[in-house]
């Protein structure tokens, strides 16, 4: 059981390139969202989906796009990369038994490293 | 909207000593609230979490929290540190409501320092 897989695990773009981070389950969960993570700020989300076909915006959604055809993918596209986008990004995914239940539990892929010069 | 403030970005512990991590919470109704641990180069894991049951939590690797209404806090606790405690742990918030429960709000971030 594969879990949340994340690739790359690492990329450097220049400023302006474009790149997409995929993220894929195998658990069938319908829920999958993405996260940045930076020094001293936590982990902040930029996307969430709730299954295919939905997605919504979270804290942080300026430079990114997603979009969800399957329940198992989720890519994470970066229209024109900026400095600003220098970051560890995380994808996670759960399980919406018992009503949407915020007591789900996230799993965590292990992470992209994205440097942007 | 529900918010956490984790109290020290970073805390420094001699082995065998007890470890405590702080945080508090903002929010509107009762929430739920999480620790997860990020290890080096790794994604984050759950270490525990309050759903409304019982206010004092255990978790896995002798950790446990208590939810305390009258504080807004979670604080995480070990009784002994161990060399293999040294992680970053970040406490969690989200709602139990539909909505609400789309968005878990993580806080800053502990890094925990064994000392030898």
């Amino acid at each position: 059981n594969a879990g949340v897989t994340q690739t790359p695990k690492f990329q450097v773009l220049k400023t302006g390139q474009s790149m997409t981070l995929q993220c894929a389950q195998d658990m069938n969960h319908e829920y999958m969202s993405w996260y940045r993570q930076d020094p001293g700020m936590g982990l902040r989300l930029i996307h969430y989906s709730v299954g295919a076909g939905i997605t919504d915006q979270g804290e942080v959604p300026n430079g990114y796009n997603v979009s969800r055809s399957t329940t198992e993918d989720f890519p994470l596209r970066l229209l024109s990369a900026a400095p600003s986008q220098t970051s560890v990004y995380f994808c996670a995914s759960r399980s919406t038994g018992g009503g949407f239940s915020g007591a789900n539990v996230l799993t965590f892929g292990a992470g992209s490293r994205l440097t942007v010069l | 909207a529900q918010s956490v403030t984790q109290l020290g970005s970073h805390v420094s512990v001699s082995e065998g000593a007890l470890v405590l991590l702080r945080c508090n919470y903002s929010s509107s109704v009762p929430p739920y609230l999480f620790w997860y641990v990020q290890y080096p180069n790794q994604g984050l894991q759950l270490l525990l979490k309050y759903t409304s049951a019982a206010t004092l939590v255990k978790g896995i690797n002798g950790f446990e929290a208590e939810f305390k209404k009258s504080e807004t806090s979670f604080h995480l606790t070990k009784p002994s540190a161990h060399m293999s405690d040294a992680a970053e742990y970040f406490c969690a918030v989200t709602l139990p409501r539909i909505q609400g429960a789309q968005k878990l709000v993580f806080g800053q971030g502990t890094r925990l320092t064994i000392n030898p």
